[in-house]
């Protein structure tokens, strides 16, 4: 079936410090992915929606200058952390949609010390 | 708002025991109902799905029903084994923008 990779798995990074996040679709294109944000025993908070070629929809309550966005081509989309700090370390888990069907990501851990 | 409310876990069974999960759900219109698996170590999966009324979604012995009138689309397996031992999602879907709403997940273990 179709596969949604993540890179990197997990990151450790000081606060105050950028970092990057990436999601591919492998074998499928993806207009629309999406990304996740996902707390020790509680549900997927849904942050963003990124289409192919055009800017972000962000959810209430997701600064959209601090989680950048880019979905510049149609198997990949990043998620940028800007400016970490510890309330940001979480687990951040991305979906891409290939027709009406959803595919996720293993998830990336991110640790802010 | 839209809502999503599964059963609290962790859900602790032997190999073979029944397994039911809850999940009833608040939201307009007609939304579709999913149920997501995520082994350890893995991205999500989908498990099954139903899109109207009535209709039952089933995959690998795990089945779940829609059911309008009373909201709910319950997850059932009839003989669990310690392959199944993941946390379980229940989300839906509603309208043209493909967004997923998702329970908090119930964690399930199967013991031999």
């Amino acid at each position: 079936g179709a596969v949604v990779s993540q890179h990197p798995s997990r990151v450790i990074c000081k606060s105050g410090t950028s970092v990057k996040i990436e999601c591919r679709s492998l074998d499928f294109q993806a207009t629309t992915m999406f990304w996740y944000r996902q707390f020790p025993k509680q549900s997927l908070m849904l942050m963003a929606t990124s289409n192919e070629g055009s800017k972000a929809t962000y959810e209430q309550g997701v600064e959209k200058d601090k989680f950048l966005i880019n979905h510049a081509s149609l198997t990949l989309s990043t998620l940028t952390v800007t400016s970490a700090h510890p309330e940001d370390s979480s687990f951040y888990i991305c979906s891409a949609r290939d027709g009406q069907t959803r595919f996720f990501g293993p998830g990336t851990r991110l640790t802010v010390l | 708002g839209d809502s999503v409310t599964q059963m609290e876990g962790p859900v602790t069974l032997s190999e073979e025991a029944f397994l039911t999960i809850n999940c009833t759900y608040t939201a307009t219109g007609y939304p579709s109902l999913f149920w997501y698996v995520q082994y350890p170590g893995e991205g999500l999966q989908l498990l099954l799905k139903a899109t109207k009324a009535d209709d039952k979604g089933s995959n690998k012995g795990f089945e779940a029903t829609y059911r309008k009138e009373t909201t709910s689309f319950h997850l059932e397996k009839g003989s669990v084994q310690v392959s199944d031992s993941a946390v379980y999602f229940c989300a839906y879907s509603g309208g043209s923008n493909y967004k997923l709403t998702f329970g908090k997940g119930t964690l399930l273990t199967v013991n031999p």
